[in-house]
Order: C-alpha cells, then structure tokens, then sequence
C-alpha cells in the first residue's frame, strides 16, 4: 500500500488478556518503529527494529511487551496479560534505509492501533 | 537529543498566519530542527525541517534563529484543516535516533 498500514484500528480486551497489534510498513523501508501515546500525550518510544534486527528496545514499558519482525517487514507489538494502564493508541512508522539513500530523517507514520483495557 | 520546550496552546484566525514557536537552548551542533503534527485520530505528520538556514516547503516555513536556540514554524495561510497538536523535536539527522516527543502546541484555527 502506499502508507503504513496498522490493524486493528481498535481493540478492546479485558484485563489480563494477550493482544497483538499489527504493523504494516511502506515498501521497502527499512527501519521500523513502534511508539505508545496515552491520551494528551505525545508519542512516547517502545521500541526500534532495523530490517529484523531490533536494535533498540529501551522504550518497552515492561515484560508484558514483545515486538518482533520476522522478515524484516511486517511487524507485530505483542502485549500479554493487558493492564489497563497499557490503554493508548499504539502507533508504528517507518523509514527509508538513511545510509544508503538520501532521507530527510522523516518517518512515515501509521494512523494507530487504540487499544482499551477494560 | 536535546529537549525543547513549547507553548500547550495557540489560537489562530483562518486566513491568517500562525507563527508557532520552539525553544531548543541545548541543541548540538549535528542537530536539526523537526516539526511534525497530528490531527486528531491520526498519525503524526512531518512539516519540515532545518540546521540553520531558513527552510520553506509546501506546507510551511521554518525560521532558526542565528544562534539556532530557539525557532519559529510559519503556517502562512491557516486553514480550518491546520487544526492540529504541533510538535517540535530536535535529533541528529541520518542517525536511526529515535524522535522524542514532548506534548507539543494545540493550534486551534477559528473561522
């Protein structure tokens, strides 16, 4: 597609459940983002992959977070046993690879995952 | 990175220029200046960005002042649709880093 894709848009899951929020990246990009935002809050870092490799983890809040990517695409930010303060909108970007083609730092956002924990 | 400091909130008339600004008193010299916004419901967006000239794209101008302190993002005809929380973020530019966001301006445009 032509922009980060994330699914679902929204969840809701009750207190102690697993969620898995999806992460669809631009074709081709290579460095893959993932960043928490509670309400009124701006954006806050969990975590960073490049290609599959994640190279930056330092933002995942707790053990209950795991973020994977495979084959260095798709990318899925897993949250086991839900609290409800992980309730927020979970938002993925992603980037060009900077160190080989020319980029403007600008990372390409999703338009989120909200999740609610009831 | 270094840490920026903005005003919570701004109204602007529609039609007019909104000129929002962008304390950075501890930018390093490799830092750049990066505006991005988020309209409701959506992700983050990015504007523009600079060193130390004077920047202007479609979307905006960005003024840096000379000692690269502090700057000013200019929408120069606000639109009902440039509604929207405006980040300001300094970062190393080509480093993987991470952007650090603070909680930005809440620019309402009004008819």
């Amino acid at each position: 597609g032509a922009g980060v894709s994330q699914s679902p848009r929204y969840k809701v899951a009750k207190r102690g459940q697993d969620v898995a929020l999806r992460c669809d990246p631009i074709s081709g990009h290579v460095s893959l983002f993932w960043y928490q935002q509670a309400l009124g809050q701006g954006p806050e870092f969990l975590t960073y992959f490049q290609n599959e490799a994640q190279l930056d983890k330092s933002g995942l809040p707790s053990d209950r977070f795991f973020a994977e990517r495979p084959e260095g695409s798709v990318s899925t930010l897993k949250i086991q046993r839900t609290q409800q303060e992980d309730s927020a909108v979970y938002l993925c970007a992603s980037s060009p690879n900077h160190l080989t083609s020319p980029n403007t730092g600008e990372l390409f956002f999703g338009e989120g995952s909200r999740l609610t924990v009831l | 990175d270094a840490k920026t400091t903005q005003p919570p909130s701004m109204d602007c008339a529609e039609g007019r220029a909104a000129n929002l600004p962008c304390n950075h008193s501890t930018i390093s010299g490799n830092e750049y200046v990066y505006w991005y916004r988020q309209i409701h419901s959506q992700g983050p967006q990015y504007i523009i960005h600079g060193l130390k000239n004077n920047e202007t794209n479609e979307m905006a101008s960005l003024i840096i002042t000379e000692d690269r302190k502090s700057s000013t993002l200019i929408l120069p005809h606000a639109t009902l649709r440039d509604t929207a929380v405006y980040y300001c973020i300094v970062r190393v530019r080509n480093s993987w880093g991470k952007l650090q966001f603070g909680a930005g301006t809440q620019v309402v445009v009004t008819p």
